[in-house]
């Protein structure tokens, strides 16, 4: 299993809060993807990271920012959240030249 | 714009029958092709994956049919059990460098 966790696993908070979702993974790994992947439906990469101090915007439109201050640790933050932002969010990681992502359990947030 | 287009969205299959669920895509730039099989609560774990180069992959009883002409590949999963009951995601990517295009998902239920 691979060892990639997030935090929190839930969380339902109002509109206009600050929030952070947490993503460490402890395997050393390089590149690390956020998705958001709403019920039934397919994932979308809305922020990928290939190192630290390096983060790009994915495929998807996303209002929240990530940051890649060290190794393991991949946070995204939604300044204000909204209902529209309701949505799972997964992360994951890579090794470069590897093909496998390792994916996190997600954080499945609602936002009232 | 979907690049990769997956089918059926939903499978019902009685134990020990074949489950196959298929995927088209357009950019002939992929050149990675893996399946993911996602559980309730869980991030997608990699199940197999294909490269162009060949026609067929089998793991087990997974089995990954491409077909490079018609631009389409597709997953088999042989004597069906009810622990197979997950959410399957093909994807694609053209080049490691780039990034995964998840297909929608079907969600297969094997009956016991």
């Amino acid at each position: 299993e691979a060892d990639i966790y997030q935090t929190p696993r839930y969380l339902v908070i109002g509109t206009g809060k600050k929030i952070t979702l947490e993503c460490s993974q402890t395997m050393g790994h390089d590149k690390m993807y956020w998705y958001q992947q709403d019920p039934g439906m397919e994932l979308h990469l809305i922020h990928y990271s290939y190192g630290v101090n390096s983060t790009e915007k994915g495929d998807l439109s996303s209002e929240s920012t990530v940051s890649r201050i060290r190794t393991e640790h991949f946070p995204l933050t939604l300044e204000s959240a909204r209902p529209s932002h309701t949505s799972q969010y997964l992360c994951a990681s890579s090794e470069p030249g590897v093909d496998e992502q390792f994916f996190g359990p997600g954080t499945r947030l609602t936002v009232l | 714009q979907q690049q990769v287009k997956q089918s059926p969205q939903s499978l019902i299959v009685q134990k020990g029958g074949i489950s196959i669920i298929n995927c088209a895509y357009e950019n002939t730039a992929f050149d990675y092709f893996p399946w993911y099989q996602q559980f309730p609560g869980k991030g997608p774990a990699l199940l197999i994956a294909i490269r162009p180069d060949v026609s067929e992959k089998k793991e087990g009883r997974f089995t990954i049919s491409f077909n490079k002409s018609a631009k389409q590949f597709s997953l088999h999963i042989m004597d069906s059990q009810p622990g197979d009951s997950a959410t399957y995601f093909c994807a694609a990517r053209p080049g490691s460098a780039r990034q995964l295009t998840f297909g929608s998902g079907t969600q297969l239920t094997v009956l016991p």
